[in-house]
């Protein structure tokens, strides 16, 4: 099993260009999360998907929009890109979140590094 | 605003010693986790703590829930080079989703 993989791993952007970023796990897992680590911020949520055909804004949507395609693929685009979207992606997935399971295990990628200049 | 405060933000030892990191915060949380990050890698789940002072452990590492489930530790007993990554915590505050990851402590364990 590959787990969970990310497509590209570097890209760099022009201001106001525009891109998608691709996941796809390969674990049956329900749940999957888009996150932006910056230095001295941690892991900050931008959009997850409890459920196939469920999404819903975290932390940061500002400037993403997702799309789950699929119960293993959920992708991140940025329509126009700016200097402050500039920042390492990961996408994560989990069996299932809530109540359900305390033990909520989130399965990393390996992480987008997005430039944007 | 960080919900979850960790300190210290960087720290640096020599093998065979001991480390401790902290986890912070006014939330109470239903479960913490700890994850170790390592260079050009995502995070990798260690543990999950559900119970107020509870106490875990991971062959060296010893993880502790506060009392009170707004506080946590991560202890490592002879640290080894092995060990070095970036340590973040996560905590949900209701049983339903979202984790909040702290900033993370950076370990370097040198020989």
């Amino acid at each position: 099993n590959a787990g969970v993989t990310q497509t590209p791993k570097f890209q760099v952007l022009k201001t106001g260009q525009s891109m998608t970023l691709q996941c796809a796990q390969d674990m049956n897992h329900n749940s999957m999360y888009w996150y932006r680590q910056d230095p001295g911020m941690g892991l900050r949520l931008i959009y997850y998907s409890a459920s196939e055909g469920t999404t819903d804004k975290g932390e940061v949507p500002n400037g993403y929009n997702v799309s789950r395609l699929n119960k293993r693929e959920f992708s991140l685009r940025l329509e126009s890109a700016a200097p402050s979207q500039t920042s390492v992606y990961f996408c994560a997935s989990s069996v299932f979140p809530g109540a359900l399971s305390s033990y909520n295990e989130q399965f990393f990628g390996p992480g987008t590094r997005l430039t944007v200049l | 605003t960080q919900l979850l405060e960790q300190s210290p933000q960087f720290l640096s030892i020599q093998e065979g010693e001991n480390l401790t990191v902290y986890c912070n915060s006014s939330s109470v949380f239903s479960s913490l986790q700890w994850y170790r990050q390592e260079p050009g890698e995502g995070p990798v789940l260690l543990v999950t703590v559900v119970t107020g002072g509870e106490v875990k452990k991971l062959k060296r590492l010893t993880f502790q829930f506060g009392d009170a489930r707004k506080d946590s530790s991560l202890h490592i007993t002879a640290a080894q080079p092995g060990d070095t990554g970036l340590y973040l915590c996560a905590g949900r505050t209701d049983s339903w989703g979202k984790f909040q990851f702290g900033a993370g402590t950076q370990v370097v364990v040198t020989p």
